[in-house]
């Protein structure tokens, strides 16, 4: 069974603060995504990560891909109240019996005060 | 271009009956996944379908089931329904991206279910 552990599980910090959320497994993914939840709605994609120690930027974001392919991390840079959100992270295995499925790490409340 | 829509958005139900939910993916994506999200267990899969065939199923009992049409909008259906069914009922739309070589997913708003 492919699990994803992601750390932390909550998290509260003032605007202007630098954060990372870890996301990890045993298993090799194929690919990796990044979303953000907001409070009854569904996940929106911040990014795909593909290849092996891939590092992709998306403004005050920066997602890496482990070289292994089994890890991932999100790193805000001077996080704003409007980053305040569910993060989550998502793995595509490999093989046919993982075919349209994603596994999904508990996610990461994130909290930025003004 | 439109994104993925579900309906309903919100739904109360009562124990033992049974809900259908519908979901239309993005024009051209041919794949739909269904999710359950709660507090206690997150997101987690249910079943995947392609060209109205399901080439995947997760670990749910057969309670639960969907069927994909022709033109690619999915259905699920939730027979005989229980307290613990209370969630958000999640699905995703994806296709191959040719610079990545891999299928994105593209998730809708949800539809919350309450059973009462």
């Amino acid at each position: 069974t492919q699990l994803l552990e992601q750390s932390p599980q909550f998290l509260s910090i003032q605007e202007g603060e630098n954060l990372t959320v870890y996301c990890n497994s045993s298993s090799v993914f194929s690919s990796l995504q990044w979303y953000r939840q907001e409070p009854g709605e569904g996940p929106v994609l911040l990014v795909t990560v593909v290849t092996g120690g891939e590092v992709k930027k998306l403004k005050r974001l920066t997602f890496q891909f482990g070289d292994a392919r089994k890890d991932s991390s999100l790193h805000i840079t001077a996080a704003q109240p409007g980053d305040t959100g569910l993060y989550l992270c998502a793995g595509a295995g490999r093989g046919s019996s993982n075919t349209g499925k994603l596994i999904f790490g508990q996610g990461t409340t994130l909290q930025v005060k003004p | 271009k439109a994104g993925v829509t579900q309906t309903p958005r919100y739904l109360i139900k009562t124990r033992g009956q049974q809900v259908t939910l519908s979901c239309s993916p993005i024009s051209g994506h041919r794949s739909v996944s269904w999710y359950q999200q709660t507090p206690g267990q997150g997101l987690q899969f249910l079943f995947e379908y392609f060209s109205e065939t399901q080439r995947n199923k997760g670990n749910f009992p057969g309670r639960f089931s969907g069927r994909q049409f022709s033109n690619s909008r999915s259905e699920m259906n939730v027979s005989t329904l229980e307290l613990g069914d209370s969630a958000l009922y999640l699905c995703a739309s994806s296709r191959r991206d040719p610079r990545l070589g891999q299928e994105t997913q593209y998730f809708g708003p949800g539809t919350r279910l309450l059973v009462l």
